[in-house]
């Protein structure tokens, strides 16, 4: 069975300093990987996908993330954190045989000036 | 209007009340979902509706029953909710199928208070 983990439940970062989220799934073939955000009192918002192809994707608000599949990893980043991407990040995983996503428990990032 | 609008953002309920939760997509996709946010708890996925035909009911109690009249509308029917139903309830669209997946488009959700 998929499934996704965020080791992270919480991260603390300083405004401009560089970030990296981990993401860990668990699924036998090539996954579809995906980053979520939400904001308080927000559904999720796409940041990025990874379906095949560079293993570099880069998505939107300055945010990339690696597929490293010896590590089953998809690690999200950004290299210089501004205060507004203080929010909850969701890595989650999908296949091309089913409509379904499993996401992970979460990372909320907190921003400090 | 564009994307996944869901109504109403807040509802405030008692345990013997009935409402329902609203979703609409403008965006030609052709599957629909309810997820509960709950907090400090994984994502759950409640109903998944493909082509208007539910495809998944995840053990989801019966006081929750959901209805897809067509590809763009999704509802949830509440009765005699729980406190602990309380959440964030979110509804997702996507456009999959012959073995392609994009992911979801996620309204701003329902925050569901039980009382």
């Amino acid at each position: 069975a998929q499934s996704v983990t965020q080791p992270d439940i919480h991260i603390t970062v300083s405004e401009g300093a560089s970030l990296e989220l981990r993401c860990n799934y668990s699924y036998g073939a090539t996954p579809y990987l995906f980053w979520y955000v939400q904001s308080p009192g927000q559904g999720l918002q796409l940041l990025l996908k990874y379906f095949s192809g560079d293993t570099l994707v880069q998505g939107i608000k300055g945010f990339e993330a690696e597929f490293k599949r010896s590590q089953s990893s998809f690690n999200l980043r950004k290299p210089s954190v501004h205060w507004s991407d203080a929010a909850e990040y969701f890595c989650a995983v999908g296949t091309g045989n089913t409509d379904k996503l499993i996401f992970g428990t979460g990372t909320r990032l907190q921003v400090f000036p | 209007e564009t994307g996944v609008t869901q109504t109403p953002r807040h509802l405030v309920m008692g345990m013997t009340n009935k409402k329902s939760l609203k979703c609409e997509q403008h965006l030609g996709h052709n599957a629909m979902y309810w997820y509960k946010q709950s907090a400090k708890k994984p994502l759950e996925l409640m109903f998944v509706y493909s082509l208007e035909e539910r495809v998944e009911n995840n053990s989801v109690p019966s006081r929750f029953s959901p209805e897809c009249p067509n590809s763009s509308h999704l509802f949830l029917h509440l009765h005699t909710l729980q406190p602990e139903d309380s959440a964030l309830y979110l509804c997702a669209s996507s456009q999959a199928g012959q073995g392609k997946f994009y992911g979801y488009t996620f309204g701003s959700g329902t925050r569901l208070t039980v009382v």
